[in-house]
């Protein structure tokens, strides 16, 4: 059973670009998660998806940062128009219920 | 909203020894906490989850309790290996909604021969 997969594992973008991470979870995992962890600090939480349906954005900025979870296809963590601020490791994780979460290994987002 | 606190504090132990690491929360009591393991550069790998019923747990070299009273949990790694050194994250549940985990910044453990 393979695990969380992220692509890619690292990318840049110039300000104002768009970023997109992708996110596949662990087979059979229908709740996902995305987290942004900024140098030195802790894993902070954004966003909780299960198939076609946002559960639970309260850790997503308002504006420039969207996610979805497609029928089909991996989960998407989209930032539009990106600034320097926004350069952290962002995570994805997966579970089959409620508790215990399945991490995968992170995207890397540098902003120059 | 919950606030966590772990040891921001390096702890060095020697090979062989009981490590203890410390997480402190505040607010409300969770129904159940977790430990996970993070090596630079790489995602967290859960660890274990104790209930709020349930005072210790075991999974091989590793011994979690949880103290609701106080608000702190204890996680022990014995006879530690230098394999163990990595970051330890202490995370609980969202209030109401479960789902979305709390993580403390973490301790970094590190184990010398």
């Amino acid at each position: 059973n393979a695990g969380v997969m992220q692509n890619p594992r690292h990318l840049v973008r110039r300000r104002g670009q768009e970023a997109r991470l992708r996110c596949s979870p662990m087979k059979g995992h229908s709740h996902v998660y995305w987290y942004r962890q900024l140098p030195e600090e802790g894993l902070k939480f954004m966003v909780y998806l299960q198939k076609e349906n946002i559960i639970d954005e309260s850790g997503m900025p308002k504006e420039r940062f969207s996610a979805e979870f497609p029928k089909e296809g991996p989960s998407i963590l989209r930032i539009q128009q990106v600034v320097r601020g926004d350069s952290a490791a962002y995570f994805c994780a997966s579970s089959p219920a409620r508790e215990e979460q399945y991490f995968g290994p992170g995207t890397r987002l540098t902003v120059t | 909203s919950q606030k966590i606190e772990q040891n921001s504090e390096a702890l060095n132990i020697q090979e062989g020894k009981t490590a203890t690491l410390t997480c402190n929360y505040t607010n409300y009591s969770p129904a159940y906490l977790q430990w996970y393991r993070q090596d630079p550069g790489r995602g967290p790998v859960f660890l274990l989850l104790i209930r709020e019923n349930e005072k210790e747990k075991r999974k091989e070299r590793l011994k979690v309790t949880f103290d609701t009273t106080l608000k702190q949990s204890l996680f022990h790694i014995t006879a530690s290996q230098p394999a163990d050194s990595a970051t330890y994250l202490c995370a609980l549940p969202g209030a109401g909604t479960a789902s979305k985990l709390t993580f403390g910044t973490g301790t970094r453990l590190q184990v010398t021969l």
